[in-house]
């Protein structure tokens, strides 16, 4: 199975910060790596997938990055609704498709 | 609209079954994989299981392995997931979710399954 593994675990920063979350594979996924945001008592929203690809309406300000197994999301310029869990998820593998732990992004 | 809407989460006693459905609509269910990935309280995602669209291939996470089974019905654009045997640890909300290649891009509003005598 391939692990996933995201840092740091947890970030503070502040509006108007530029932040960025690292995710490693335990083995090659080529550029299937997808990116989530997830607020408190709501579903994960998919962000980014394909490693850069913007989903339909989320803010230029998120961007990915990476191939193979090293892969970053970052947040150009922090908005107050920005403040959330991300995880990331390879789509490389049909038997499985595994998360992260998650970064939770906390206000500073 | 695409929307997922699961129902048929509670309460049970440990080493029992329950059964979650997916109504889905806005979309050709029968083009799609379709997933359901579970978040412990207070923890992150996992994912459970998942389903091609004919229904022949279906894949499991090793801890639900031989005590979950997904499933659906294309005609009633439906997704399933039966759970027997079940213990504490997977105590969770259940998402149902619509998956192509590059992830999962739209998710129901979750169903809680409480696992407690």
């Amino acid at each position: 199975d391939i692990q996933m593994t995201q840092s740091p675990s947890s970030l503070s920063a502040s509006v108007g910060d530029r932040v960025t979350i690292t995710c490693r594979a335990s083995q090659t996924i080529s550029r299937y790596l997808n990116w989530y945001q997830q607020k408190p008592g709501k579903a994960p929203k998919l962000l980014i997938y394909a490693a850069s690809s913007l989903q339909s309406g989320v803010p230029s300000r998120f961007s990915g990055s990476g191939s193979g197994t090293d892969f970053t999301l970052t947040i150009s310029s922090l908005q107050p609704e920005d403040f959330a869990t991300y995880y990331c998820q390879e789509s490389y593998s049909i038997v499985m498709h595994t998360f992260g732990q998650g970064t939770k992004l906390e206000i500073k | 609209e695409v929307q997922l809407v699961e129902s048929g989460g509670g309460l049970v006693q440990p080493g029992g079954s329950l059964r979650l459905s997916c109504a889905a609509s806005g979309f050709t269910f029968s083009s799609y994989w379709m997933t359901w990935v579970r978040q412990a309280p207070g923890k992150g995602l996992e994912w459970v299981a998942n389903i091609k669209p004919d229904g022949n291939e279906k894949y499991y996470v090793d801890s639900v392995k031989g005590r979950f089974t997904i499933s659906r019905d294309n005609a009633k654009n439906s997704l399933y997931l039966q759970m027997n045997s079940l213990r504490a640890d997977d105590t969770a909300v259940y998402y149902c979710t619509r998956a192509w290649d590059y992830g999962d891009d739209y998710w129901g509003q979750g169903a809680l399954v409480t696992v407690s005598s």
